[in-house]
Parts: structure tokens; sequence; C-alpha cells
């Protein structure tokens, strides 16, 4: 199917787990995004990505390692879960920095939860 | 002090009222201006972008663009309760510390059209 796709849809881990959040997106988007959501606070920009092995920092970064070898996947990774980082997580892809090419579009999110 | 900050509401308008929404943001090299709208439990979704001061049109919604003052709006005209949504304002930041362009969402602002 066309489109960005995030797995899981839904997660609980334990505290202290490793857990890795999927992103796929069928386009060639060159950028990639991940934010978390949480109540009072919009989308947090947590890592993002201008192509496959080029990636930076976004506002809260701490905990969160990626990675993008290939174009289509930015998977998220919690090296050790706190329960600070249950949320609900979202994937997004545009075209390049151009300025008319600069809409990202959303994957379905995953909650997840640390308990 | 947040790069993009939104006023959180509740706003509450009735029925074929037009709903203004504001956004303010910090950087002045920004670019690029979008609109999303979030319903609950849903992702985001672009309603309108704008790259240039002054108006954009399209349909119901009119996007505001005033970079001197650092200010974004959105408004709806002829409100419907299929309206009621979460209206997030985004913007594509300058480029961070790998040299990359960013995209920065506010709080969002949540409005609620009565009958």
């Amino acid at each position: 199917d066309a489109g960005i796709t995030q797995s899981p849809r839904y997660k609980i881990t334990e505290t202290g787990r490793q857990v890795t959040l999927m992103c796929h997106q069928t386009w060639s988007h060159s950028y990639m995004f991940w934010y978390r959501q949480d109540l009072g606070h919009g989308l947090r920009l947590i890592y993002y990505s201008a192509a496959a092995d080029i990636t930076d920092k976004g506002e809260v970064p701490d905990g969160y390692v990626v990675s993008r070898s290939k174009t289509e996947n930015f998977p998220l990774t919690l090296e050790s879960a706190t329960r600070s980082q249950t949320s609900v997580y979202f994937c997004a892809s545009s075209e390049g920095p151009g300025q008319g090419g600069t809409e990202a579009f959303f994957g379905q999110g995953t909650r997840l939860t640390v308990v | 002090q947040k790069e993009v900050e939104q006023n959180s509401g509740p706003l509450s308008v009735p029925e074929g009222a037009i709903a203004s929404l504001n956004c303010t943001y910090s950087d002045r090299g920004s670019q690029s201006f979008f609109w999303y709208r979030q319903y609950s439990g849903k992702s985001p979704e672009l309603i309108m972008s704008i790259y240039s001061n002054g108006d954009k049109e399209d349909g119901r919604f009119t996007a505001q663009l005033n970079k001197a003052s650092q200010y974004v709006s959105l408004l709806i005209r002829d409100s419907q309760p299929s309206d009621s949504a979460t209206y997030l304002c985004a913007v594509k930041s300058a480029a961070g510390s790998g040299g990359y362009n960013k995209l920065i969402f506010g709080a969002g602002t949540r409005l609620a059209v009565h009958p």
C-alpha cells in the first residue's frame, strides 16, 4: 500500500526495556520525522532525517536513538524505556526542503505505554 | 520561549460563525507555514500551507501570514460542527545544528463548533 505506515499501533512495555517503533514510507520522500504527542504539548519533534544516513536532533531527543540506512525506513528506538516516554508517537515524511514540497504527511501513530 | 506558540483554547463558536485561530513563531528565518487539523485519536492532516505575506484562500479556509509580526492565522468561515478538532500550526524552521530544516509544531488550539 502506498503511503506511510507505522508499527506497531499499540505497544505496552516495561521500564528499562528497549523498544523500537517502525516507520515505512513508499513515496521516496527525502525527509522523515518522529514526533511525540502528549496532552498540552502538541507535537514535539524528537529526531528528523533529511536523507538516508543523515539525521539530526529535534526538541526532545534524550532517551531516543534513530537510524536511517534506507530512504523508506526510519525506526525510532527507546534504549531503556521510562514511564515519561509513555506517549503517542507519530512518524511523518515530506519531500525535499524546497518551498513547495515541505508538506508533511503522517502515519497512523503508535500508542506506547511504559509500565 | 517555545518556537511556535498557540492559544490552547478551547475556542467555542456557534455554527455558521467565523473561527479565528492564531499562531506566533520565534524564528525570523522561517519560510513555510502550515495548518493541520487533528481529530481526536487521529493523525494530523494538512489543510493549508502558506509561504508569502498576505492571505491565501481555499474554500471556507483562509490562511494569513505576516512575517514582520511573525504571525500566522487561520480563519474558518461558516463553521460547522464537523470542524470541531484541534488545529495545529507548523513552521519550517531554520536549519538545525546539522544544517537541515526541521518542522516544528505548536501545541494546538482546540476548536468547538456548537449547533
